[in-house]
């Protein structure tokens, strides 16, 4: 159980175009999900949680208006890069939270989408 | 501030050399203290969720400890499989979204 699926894993892009990354939560629904940047070497870098039917909050020096992300219904959100630039390329995951336990919320994350910037 | 931080960076083990790996946190009011482990070029893998002091889980050759300050990962005769990046996150209390911090991680290399 518990599984998280990302689509598409890699993308390809043109320096302007905008390119969408679709996160869904297989077989559990997902109330909050959550979307992180990763560089290499380096560990997860939260950029916004996503909660279904609500506006996205954004970590501090995210730009809202470049990231855009909707979560319209429980099993799936979306995060669009609009006009990417090549500094943009990077390995972006998603994750989705589901409760358990002593009221802590597990997490469980996408496989990623590696995006890379031409 | 919340913070995670972990260590070594790095570590590499012969198969079958026991070792453990730390995560120290600090957080105002711990709600859970997660293990996760990653492979290159995929998503974090969910592995423990530990919630009090006291507390042990074990998975296969993994075992996870946790105290008020620390988390430690125990991992026993390891195999090259083993071989991942390893990374910790807290969710406190005060994150009514689950919210994680994570930590920058070990990577752990076992050579045959």
């Amino acid at each position: 159980g518990a599984v998280v699926s990302q689509h598409p894993s890699r993308v390809i892009c043109k320096s302007g175009t905008s390119v969408k990354i679709e996160c869904r939560s297989l077989d559990f629904q997902a109330t909050t999900m959550f979307w992180y940047r990763q560089f290499p070497k380096q560990s997860l870098m939260l950029m916004a949680t996503s909660n279904e039917g609500s506006k996205a909050t954004y970590e501090q020096g995210v730009e809202k208006d470049k990231f855009l992300i909707n979560h319209a219904s429980l099993t799936l959100s979306t995060l669009t890069v609009t006009s990417a630039h090549p500094e943009d390329s990077s390995f972006y995951i998603c994750s989705a939270r589901d409760r358990a336990g002593l009221g802590a919320y597990e997490q469980y994350f996408g496989p990623g989408t590696r995006l890379t910037v031409t | 501030e919340d913070q995670v931080t972990q260590s070594p960076e790095a570590l590499r083990l012969q198969e079958g050399e026991s070792s453990s790996l730390n995560c120290s946190y600090t957080v105002s009011g711990l709600r859970g203290l997660f293990w996760y482990r990653q492979d290159p070029g995929k998503g974090p893998e969910f592995l423990f969720t530990l919630y009090s002091a006291g507390e042990e889980k074990e998975k296969e050759r993994l075992k996870a400890t946790l105290t008020k300050k620390e988390s430690f990962l125990h991992i026993t005769a390891p195999k090259p499989e083993d071989s991942a990046t390893y990374l910790c996150a807290v969710q406190a209390r005060s994150s009514n979204t689950g919210k994680l911090i994570f930590g920058q991680g070990t990577t752990l290399q076992v050579k045959p």
